[in-house]
């Protein structure tokens, strides 16, 4: 059973270009997170996604991020016109379920606007 | 999201046990106490948790306060691949996120 899988590992974009950054949660699992990871600092929680539905995307920045979950395919985190303050490691994380049960992470994607 | 407290870093002479502690004094009754780790350039990884009892499993084992004020993280014995920055998390019942404080910072030597 493969773990969370996110791609790519590295990404390096320009000033104003679109990132799309991926994620395949663990073989039956409904429930993705995302979470960013600034220089230095501990993980931020950005969005809850469960199977096609946004459950909770309070930690998301109001303008230039969305994130979704198809029915078939991975979740993917994108962010619009990125800018040096993108720059971060996102982390995906996904559970069988939302209560006290373990989240699983993936490796992350070192995000770096030039 | 209630709050943890954990020491900056810590260090531990290989195969020594190691205590890593964490307050938590306003925790509630339906929080559950959660341990991630974060090994260099990956992903948090699940450790353990617990809500009253003490809990262990192959990785580590969870000491929690009567008062539930206070948990510990004990390491039986400490392995170089066990460095990392280690996280206690409150997570209540219906929260949707885990909530990442500073951690502490574990460094195991030879």
């Amino acid at each position: 059973n493969a773990g969370v899988m996110q791609n790519p590992r590295h990404l390096v974009r320009r000033r104003g270009q679109e990132a799309r950054l991926r994620c395949s949660p663990m073989k039956g699992h409904s429930h993705v997170y995302w979470y960013r990871q600034l220089p230095e600092e501990g993980l931020k929680f950005m969005v809850y996604l469960q199977k096609e539905n946004i459950i909770d995307e309070s930690g998301m920045p109001k303008e230039r991020f969305s994130a979704e979950f198809p029915k078939e395919g991975p979740s993917i985190l994108r962010i619009q016109q990125v800018v040096r303050g993108d720059s971060a490691a996102y982390f995906c994380a996904s559970s069988l379920g939302r209560e006290n049960t373990e989240a699983f992470f993936g490796q992350g994607t070192r995000l770096t606007v030039v | 999201d209630a709050k943890t407290t954990q020491p900056n870093s810590m260090e531990s002479n290989e195969e020594e046990p190691v205590h890593l502690p964490c307050n938590h004094s306003t925790i509630s009754g339906t929080d559950y106490i959660h341990w991630y780790r974060q090994l260099p350039s990956q992903g948090p990884e699940y450790v353990i948790h617990g809500l009253t009892s003490n809990v262990n499993n192959r990785m580590a084992s969870l000491a929690i306060a009567e008062d539930r004020k206070s948990s510990t993280l004990i390491l039986h014995r400490a392995t170089l691949r066990d460095a990392a920055v280690y996280y206690c998390i409150l997570k209540r019942t219906g929260a949707n996120n885990l909530f990442f404080g500073t951690g502490t910072r574990l460094t195991v030597i030879p």
